[in-house]
């Protein structure tokens, strides 16, 4: 079946402009991530969806950061007034219901963002 | 917290040889599972071979294999007959069983080259 989905593939913005990245994860799978991986790092968790409970926000570097996940399934995630540190590819995976091997998240193909 | 350490940047080894990754990490969960994934340049994670910390049989898939150390929190990956399409960077991560932690921890991987 089809895979994660991200788009756009790239997106080079201005400063302080508003950017939305998208994500649409395997169909069925419950719980969804955002990552960002800058240059030469490691995967920064940002952002986790799991079915109807309230997402775990706790890697989101900044209030300018926000994300949302519709009717459990495709989901944005929302950079404001972006800076030049936004810089990254911008990654996300989705698993089955995030409970014993269902712990297998698969990824998308990431969405890098360059801010100029 | 968890933290998944990957201490070697960068590996090279020669087409048809056998080289090992390390990743060592710290918990004080008993039960959880470690994760190898590949990162080829298209950016695309793939999932490399998955161990269950219960389990005290080193998991294998095809030409990969680790070396699952639970008490010294160690987990190297084998890569045997290393092919050209091995290139890549590859990442070591953690995650607990259970709980409302359930995010990957990613050490911030190394990057293998395989010569020809």
């Amino acid at each position: 079946g089809a895979g994660v989905s991200q788009s756009p593939s790239n997106k080079v913005t201005e400063k302080g402009k508003d950017v939305e990245l998208r994500c649409d994860p395997i169909s069925g799978h419950t719980a969804l991530y955002w990552y960002r991986q800058s240059l030469g790092q490691g995967l920064e968790f940002l952002i986790y969806f799991q079915g109807n409970s309230a997402p775990d926000k706790s890697g989101l570097p900044s209030d300018r950061f926000s994300a949302e996940r519709t009717g459990g399934s495709v989901s944005t995630l929302t950079i404001q007034r972006t800076q030049q540190e936004d810089s990254a590819v911008y990654l996300c995976a989705s698993s089955p219901r995030g409970r014993g091997v269902d712990y297998e998240q698969y990824f998308g193909p990431g969405t890098r963002l360059t801010v100029t | 917290a968890q933290t998944v350490t990957q201490s070697q940047p960068e590996m090279s080894v020669q087409e048809a040889e056998t080289v090992t990754l390390s990743c060592t990490y710290d918990t004080s969960e008993s039960n959880y599972y470690l994760f190898w994934y590949k990162q080829p340049p298209s950016r695309q994670m793939i999932l490399v071979i998955r161990q269950e910390a219960y389990k005290q049989q080193n998991a294998t898939e095809n030409r990969f294999s680790v070396n699952f150390q639970k008490a010294a929190k160690s987990f190297s990956l084998k890569i045997s007959d290393s092919q050209l399409g091995d290139t890549a960077m590859y990442f070591c991560a953690f995650h607990p069983y259970t709980g409302a932690n359930s995010k990957l921890t990613f050490g911030k991987g190394i990057t293998l080259s395989v010569r020809p």
